[in-house]
């Protein structure tokens, strides 16, 4: 089936730094990726929705400049994590829809923590 | 709006007897519904889907779910649990407005299967 690797799968950063998260279907075309975030013990909270080519859409509460999109071709999208604080560590986890099918799949999920 | 119900945090059961997990829905119009197994740090994978068609909906690992219109549900049901079953369970829906229309998640039940 198709697969969506995500990278880095973990990683530890300092308080003020950027962090950016790689989200790529690898085989399959994907126009449009989705961005969610998962507290400890939570459920997926939609962050933004990326579309390949175009700005991404932000859901509500989402800070569009803490939180950078970049969908630049049809298997790759990034999320960049600016000037991130301990409040953004979070378990991140991106998904792409195939343009075939329409199935929606997971990445395997990207852990920051921010100390 | 699109949401999901969830309403039992943690399930436990013993290894052998069948298994429920509940999920109820609300979305306009017909709903495409899914159910994803999340262990932990990893992300989601997909166990089965309800699109249109039979009511009882088969997937992966020996899972199954009822799709009930009347009373809004999508149980994940299995005839006899494992320990290896033991995960975090998430049911989502989506509205069938667009290709663009994200999934929106439940809550989550953990489920426990003791040996």
């Amino acid at each position: 089936g198709a697969v969506v690797s995500q990278h880095p799968s973990w990683v530890i950063c300092k308080s003020g730094t950027s962090v950016k998260i790689e989200c790529r279907s690898l085989d399959f075309q994907a126009t449009t990726m989705f961005w969610y975030r998962q507290f400890p013990k939570q459920s997926l909270m939609l962050m933004a929705t990326s579309n390949e080519g175009s700005k991404a859409t932000y859901e509500q509460g989402v800070e569009k400049d803490k939180f950078l999109i970049n969908h630049a071709s049809l298997t790759l999208s990034t999320l960049t994590v600016t000037s991130a604080h301990p409040e953004d560590s979070s378990f991140y986890i991106c998904s792409a829809r195939g343009s075939l099918t329409g199935e929606l799949f997971f990445g395997e999920g990207s852990r920051l923590t921010v100390l | 709006a699109q949401s999901v119900a969830q309403p039992e945090d943690q399930v436990n059961v013993a290894e052998g007897n069948p298994l429920t997990v509940k999920c109820t829905y609300s979305v306009s119009g017909n709903p495409y519904l899914f159910w994803y197994v999340q262990y932990p740090n990893r992300g989601l994978q997909f166990l089965l889907k309800y699109i249109t068609g039979d009511n009882l909906v088969k997937g992966s690992y020996g899972f199954e779910a009822e799709f009930n219109k009347s009373q809004t549900s999508f149980h994940l049901k299995k005839p006899s649990a494992l320990v290896s079953d033991s995960a975090l369970y998430f049911c989502a829906v989506r509205g069938r407005i667009s290709g663009n229309t994200p999934l929106v998640f439940g809550k989550g039940t953990r489920l426990s299967v003791i040996a």
